[in-house]
């Protein structure tokens, strides 16, 4: 267990509806990042935030967005779904964000039908 | 651009057969490099965190080495439990708290007994 949450597990959704994945970092953990993760095009990073403020952005579309609470917890926003979108998506978290380890949590698994 | 190669794709070995999973990178300054496992359906798990040519870390079979170009990932007598796709990332520029990773594509590893 590497101590962060991610809710829901599972995710089931039509084309064009609007979905939010919750994550938790590990406990003292200021950095989140988002992945994604499909069969074809391995895991790609979406963004980053660092202490409630974005600091990196990935291939993510403008679809997506992302926001970091002042508790630190994250939420993904995706709108507009596509089948393409259908995905594991990841959370990780470390402690500051720059050449440290980041520990993954187990993913939410999307399916657009 | 910054590029992460891992090989072979997948590797088949026999219980007790040690080999070695290679993955090379171009980066324009290597802030860490980083070894996964991930098995299907989970969250990556964390492994080792190399930072300079010449490191070197070991982990009960495994063993992870770097240089400027390429990190090897070495199994020693593997168990059929080792089975799992293995991940390589790197972390690039120079200094701040931007911390995204880039992955290799994964090597497929199956032991079998």
């Amino acid at each position: 267990d590497s101590g962060v949450t991610q809710t829901p597990k599972h995710l089931i959704t039509a084309t064009g509806q609007r979905v939010t994945l919750r994550c938790s970092p590990r406990s003292g953990d200021l950095s989140v990042y988002w992945y994604q993760q499909s069969l074809d095009q391995g895991l790609q990073f979406l963004i980053q935030y660092y202490n409630g403020e974005e600091r990196a952005k990935g291939n993510i579309l403008e679809r997506f967005s992302a926001q970091q609470f002042p508790d630190l917890h994250s939420e993904l926003n995706l709108s507009s779904l596509e089948l393409g979108d259908s995905a594991l998506y990841f959370c990780a978290s470390s402690v500051f964000g720059g050449g440290e380890t980041q520990y993954f949590g187990p993913g939410t698994r999307l399916l657009v039908l | 651009e910054d590029q992460v190669t891992q090989s072979p794709e997948a590797l088949r070995l026999q219980e007790g057969e040690s080999s070695s999973l290679n993955c090379s990178y171009t980066v324009s300054g290597l802030r860490g490099l980083f070894w996964y496992r991930q098995d299907p359906g989970k969250g990556p798990e964390f492994l080792f965190t190399l930072y300079s040519a010449g490191e070197e870390k070991e982990k009960e079979r495994l063993k992870a080495t770097l240089t400027k170009k390429e990190s090897f990932l070495h199994i020693t007598a593997p168990k059929p439990e080792d089975s799992a796709t293995y991940l390589c990332a790197v972390q690039a520029g120079h200094g701040g708290s931007q911390g995204n990773l880039i992955f290799g594509k994964g090597t497929k590893l199956s032991v079998k007994p």
